[in-house]
């Protein structure tokens, strides 16, 4: 287990189509994070997930925004009808419950550009 | 509310120069940690180092080092003798503390720091 990864890397995706985002933590790693970084800003939470509960969402996160984590594992992270402003980095990162979750461990993210 | 402020937006030295970044925050908790993070173009955040608020101890690695102060509420990152492999964006994060964990982290906007050779 080398570390949280994100698929795909890029997405270019046209205005008003659906786009998904998967993240695989890092194995045993009961907290899931989503972020949204655009850019020359820092990441922004959007959500978290402890094992396969949501519990808690940004209010950056609109409507058509879903995230789920249905087992506790890997988790999407899907937007609807893109708008161009949807455009950032989407970065997943996930902490261990043996480190007091002291420490969240990034993927390399997802960049999205919507044309 | 949460809130990191970075400062410097852009830092640029020659290599070997010593450079400091600032980082400032705002919270009304007593109990949270605070983290840097180093963003190369590849886009992953590296953690570099986290400090949790009853430690005030100023902490040492290596070239790197941080300098933790509540009572101006800052957590400076210092790179001693930069090297070009120092570039990168760099970002402060603060953490809120809940029900005995950390969860969430507010980053600062960051600052590009460009060693140049």
């Amino acid at each position: 287990d080398t570390g949280v990864s994100q698929d795909p890397r890029h997405k270019i995706t046209k205005r008003g189509q659906n786009v998904t985002f998967r993240c695989d933590p890092i194995s045993e790693h009961n907290r899931l994070y989503w972020y949204r970084q655009t850019l020359g800003q820092g990441p922004e939470f959007l959500t978290y997930f402890q094992n396969e509960a949501q519990l808690e969402k940004s209010r950056l996160l609109s409507d058509r925004f879903s995230a789920e984590r249905p087992k506790g594992s890997f988790s999407t992270l899907e937007i609807q009808r893109t708008e161009q402003g949807d455009s950032a980095m989407y970065l997943c990162a996930s902490s261990s419950p043996l480190l007091g979750n002291t420490e969240a461990f990034f993927g390399q993210g997802t960049r999205l550009t919507v044309v | 509310a949460q809130k990191v402020t970075q400062a410097q937006t852009e830092i640029s030295v020659v290599e070997k120069e010593d450079v400091t970044l600032d980082c400032v925050y705002e919270t009304r908790d007593t109990t949270y940690y605070l983290f840097w993070y180093k963003q190369p173009p590849s886009g992953e955040l590296v953690f570099l180092i986290r400090r949790n608020s009853f430690d005030e101890q100023n902490e040492i690695s290596g070239r790197y080092s941080w300098n933790f102060q509540k009572s101006t509420s800052s957590f400076n990152f210092t790179i001693t003798a930069s090297q070009v492999v120092d570039s990168a964006v760099y970002f402060c994060a603060l953490s809120e503390w809940r029900g005995g964990s950390n969860y969430k982290l507010t980053f600062g906007k960051g600052t590009l720091l460009t060693v140049n050779p």
